[in-house]
């Protein structure tokens, strides 16, 4: 167990529609990172926020929002989606990136 | 752009034989990362090397941390059916705020 949970674990939405998925961060870490894998391929980096600020931003398209509340936890919103926005999208915590970064069991979306 | 190059793309070999997975780059990193993902899971940190030369064992593990800390090795020593998965490593650097990934490295330990 990473410590970092993310709910819920499969979705199943038509095109067009909005999703909200949700992580909680391990206790204590302050970065919150956003991936997405789609089958057979590497880690897309998102997004990052620390402390509830954004810091850094990957290939985020701009259908896709992210935020991080007071209380750490951070929800990535995906909106008017897409076939092709069918993928795993995981969570990571950290408490420095030196120190490396704990995933959640991911989200599995699929846009049907 | 900092990039890491990660070899082989994919590995098929027999239990009970050695392999070694490279990752590469021509930039500088504050740390080097290994992680292992199992199918439609997260990744799982495996190690963190920080120093140039660092060697880290994890039982039949052994991560290497190049010198100038621009590339690092990950060697399985007798692997076993176990070790199947998705070996993946990331950079750190000093300045940005995001991990560099490699593409991964595939591997199949056949029974």
């Amino acid at each position: 167990d990473s410590g970092v949970t993310q709910t819920p674990k499969h979705l199943i939405t038509a095109t067009g529609q909005r999703v909200t998925l949700r992580c909680s961060p391990r206790s204590g870490d302050l970065s919150v990172y956003w991936y997405q894998q789609s089958l057979d391929q590497g880690l897309q980096f998102l997004i990052q926020y620390y402390n509830g600020e954004e810091r850094a931003k990957g290939n985020i398209l701009e259908r896709f929002s992210a935020q991080q509340f007071p209380d750490l936890h951070s929800e990535l919103n995906l909106s008017s989606l897409e076939l092709g926005d069918s993928a795993l999208y995981f969570c990571a915590s950290s408490a420095y990136l030196q120190g490396g970064a704990f995933f959640g069991q991911g989200t599995r979306l699929t846009v049907v | 752009t900092q990039l890491l190059e990660q070899s082989p793309q994919f590995l098929s070999i027999q239990e009970g034989e050695n392999l070694t997975v490279y990752c590469n780059s021509s930039s500088v990193f504050s740390s080097l990362q290994w992680y292992r993902q199992e199918p439609g899971e997260g990744p799982v940190l495996l190690v963190t090397v920080v120093t140039g030369g660092e060697v880290k064992k994890l039982k039949r593990l052994t991560f290497q941390f190049g010198d100038a800390r621009k590339d690092s090795s990950l060697h399985i020593t007798a692997a076993q059916p176990g070790d199947t998965g998705l070996y993946l490593c990331a950079g750190a650097g000093d300045s940005n705020y995001q991990l560099i990934w490699g593409a991964g490295t595939k591997l199949i330990i056949k029974p």
